[in-house]
């Protein structure tokens, strides 16, 4: 069974510092995986993909992926109070329907004044 | 500007009363989906469709339907309305299948008594 795992938080961050937001999957079929932003009583929107293993940064946001260690990390460096949101992580299986999308069930962050 | 719409917003109702959530996309995309978010349990998909008269199942599909016949829409019927399905319902499009990026609407919250 394809699987994403995050910690539901909170996490809670102060204002300017690193928040490193993980994320784990059970299947080693998965080609690629994303992040996608929800603010509260807000729809997801996506912010990050990765594809292959290292990291890709995108302005604030770097994505990590280790397929070897399955596991798949957004770093958001000087974090803002916009930040505060849940984070959801969302892999990607080749042959599966639905877009072959599989999605954890968020991380609560909290970016603090 | 392209957009994806749901309507109602919101919605409350009975036990045992036929409810469908519509959802209107502007985008052109074949791939539409269906997805309700519940606490502990985040996305979970319904029912998704690649195009035209084209519908699947998904992981919750139990007790909804839906129907695709244009492009634009992508109605989900609750035959029969029980309070496990009081939930968030987001509804999503997509151009290209495997590419993880999914386009959301604003999301329906439906409470059923």
């Amino acid at each position: 069974q394809k699987e994403v795992e995050q910690n539901s938080g909170p996490l809670s961050v102060p204002e300017g510092a690193i928040a490193s937001l993980n994320c784990t999957y059970s299947d080693r079929g998965s080609q690629s995986f994303f992040w996608y932003r929800q603010y509260s009583g807000k729809s997801p929107e996506l912010i990050m993909s990765i594809y292959s293993n290292g990291d890709k940064e995108d302005g604030r946001f770097t994505a990590q992926l280790n397929k070897a260690s399955q596991y798949v990390s957004l770093l958001i460096r000087d974090s803002q109070p916009s930040d505060s949101a849940t984070y959801l992580c969302a892999g990607l299986y080749s042959g599966g329907g639905a877009d072959g999308l599989t999605f954890g069930k968020g991380t609560h962050l909290i970016i603090q004044p | 500007d392209a957009e994806i719409t749901q309507s109602p917003r919101h919605k409350i109702t009975e036990t045992g009363r036929q409810v469908t959530l519509a959802c209107h996309q502007t985008w052109n995309h074949n791939n539409m989906f269906w997805y309700r978010q519940d606490l502990g349990h985040g996305l979970r998909l319904i029912h998704y469709s690649y195009g035209v008269q084209d519908t699947n199942k998904g992981e919750v599909s139990d007790g909804y339907s839906v129907s695709r016949s244009n492009t634009e829409d992508l109605p989900l019927t609750l035959e029969s309305a029980a309070s496990s399905q009081t939930s968030v319902y987001f509804c999503a499009s997509s151009d290209l299948v495997g590419t993880g990026e999914l386009f959301f609407g604003e999301g329906s919250r439906l409470t059923v008594l």
